[in-house]
């Protein structure tokens, strides 16, 4: 069973506008840890947020947030007043555990395309 | 800044020769990962070094080896290339914290003749 599942292979959005990235997981582990990552087409991966299943607040980064939804299992990315520079492939990863290395699950991401 | 480095951005092979691709870092962290990441797929790990320690994910082909001569500088090496093996290869460390993010080289891309 996939343990990160992102539904939209693609999503078009105009600038400016709102928009969300939805994320479910999977896991039978208490503690888990959620981040979001942007891929522009150069290749590099960059951070952009991070929800503890410990966190009894939503997490915000800037434009950023995530709508953590702890009973449905679900980590959505929303992105506020969209731009440009925001077209990337973006990714879903779920750690589990606290011990050991802190492995990564990925999502097979979605692709934003922002249009002006 | 401290940062992670990978050598080099682009790298071009012949199949079946042998190919090394290098990852350094000045955080200091004391994990390093080596992810494959083939066109429009998601960043699959190969292996990780937890200080000293080499741990190999299950299905990563025998073709793939990596060192750790010290804290700052990981390899990968390809033994035996094939045109499979054409991807991008991500190099990423995080520290003791387990709730802070994985940093993340540029990449190197590979390509195989």
């Amino acid at each position: 069973a996939q343990k990160i599942t992102q539904t939209q292979p693609g999503m078009f959005v105009q600038e400016k506008e709102a928009v969300t990235l939805d994320c479910t997981y999977d896991t039978s582990d208490p503690s888990y840890g959620l981040f979001w990552y942007k891929q522009p087409s150069s290749g590099e991966m960059i951070f952009l947020i991070y929800q503890g299943s410990y966190d009894q607040q939503n997490a915000t980064e800037g434009r950023y947030s995530l709508n953590f939804q702890k009973a449905r299992k679900s980590a959505n990315l929303v992105i506020s007043a969209s731009q440009l520079g925001d077209s990337a492939m973006y990714f879903c990863a779920m750690r589990e555990g606290t011990e050991g290395a802190q492995k990564l699950v990925f999502g097979q991401g979605t692709r934003l395309t922002i249009n002006p | 800044d401290a940062m992670v480095i990978q050598n080099p951005r682009y790298q071009v092979t012949q199949f079946g020769k042998p190919v090394t691709l290098s990852c350094s870092q000045t955080l200091n962290h004391n994990v390093m990962y080596w992810y494959q990441q083939k066109s429009s797929q998601a960043p699959k790990l190969l292996f990780h070094y937890y200080d000293k320690d080499f741990n190999n994910e299950a299905d990563t082909p025998d073709n793939f080896q990596s060192r750790r001569p010290n804290t700052s500088f990981c390899f990968l090496d390809i033994r035996s290339p094939g045109l499979g093996d054409a991807a991008m290869y991500l190099c990423a460390t995080s520290g003791g914290n387990y709730n802070q993010p994985q940093h993340f080289g540029d990449g190197t891309r590979l390509s195989i003749l």
